[in-house]
């Protein structure tokens, strides 16, 4: 395991497509989190896991946003209806616990057409 | 509601100088957390530093350092004797809990010239 795994890399879609990307956390780590970069911009907090259980989630999770932790292993973030403006990049991290490190993956980035 | 401001957008130095990274945070909280993270541009982000508002000691981890102040609000960054490895986009963050909701600041572009 060397690390966070995001899928796919990139995605260009069509607006109005509905569009789901997936993160494999680190082996062991309880706490995932999904954060929003846009160009020139630093990363956005969405919403995190501790296990199975989504804790909190940011106003900027808009209804058309979803995220699951199933069995609290991997993760998805669904987005449905894409919009122009959900054109970004899309981070996911993990972490031990609270406060131990957190290992941010390389990213899915977004482009809606 | 919290704020982090890093004001300069890109810094560019040739290899061997030092650099600081400037960073100023906003937060009415007074347990606190602040971190920093570099991304190259493979993307990732890569942690540095955390920091929780009850230590004030700088910090050196080989040429990288940090200088917290309070009184100023103010954690600063600085790299000693660049080199072409450290060109990245670093960004200051800070949280109320641990690594929970991160609020990141806009970052900034450093580029080592040979």
């Amino acid at each position: 395991d060397t690390g966070v795994s995001q899928d796919p890399r990139h995605k260009i879609t069509k607006r109005g497509q509905n569009v789901t990307f997936r993160c494999d956390p680190i082996s062991e780590h309880n706490r995932l989190y999904w954060y929003r970069q846009t160009l020139g911009q630093g990363p956005e907090f969405l919403t995190y896991f501790q296990n199975e259980a989504q804790l909190e989630k940011s106003r900027l999770l808009s209804d058309r946003f979803s995220a699951e932790r199933p069995k609290g292993s991997f993760s998805t973030l669904e987005i449905q209806r894409t919009e122009q403006g959900d054109s970004a990049m899309y981070l996911c991290a993990s972490s031990l616990g609270e406060y131990t490190e957190a290992f941010f993956g390389q990213g899915t980035r977004l482009t809606v057409v | 509601a919290q704020k982090v401001t890093q004001a300069q957008t890109e810094i560019s130095v040739v290899e061997k100088e030092d650099v600081t990274l400037d960073c100023v945070y906003e937060t009415r909280d007074t347990t606190y957390y602040l971190f920093w993270y570099k991304q190259p541009p493979s993307g990732e982000l890569v942690f540095l530093i955390r920091r929780n508002s009850f230590d004030e000691q700088n910090e050196i981890s080989g040429r990288y350092s940090w200088n917290f102040q309070k009184s100023t609000s103010s954690f600063n960054f600085t790299i000693t004797a660049s080199q072409v490895v450290d060109s990245a986009v670093y960004f200051c963050a800070l949280s109320n809990f641990g690594n929970e909701k991160l609020t990141f600041g806009t970052g900034t572009r450093l580029t080592i010239i040979p």
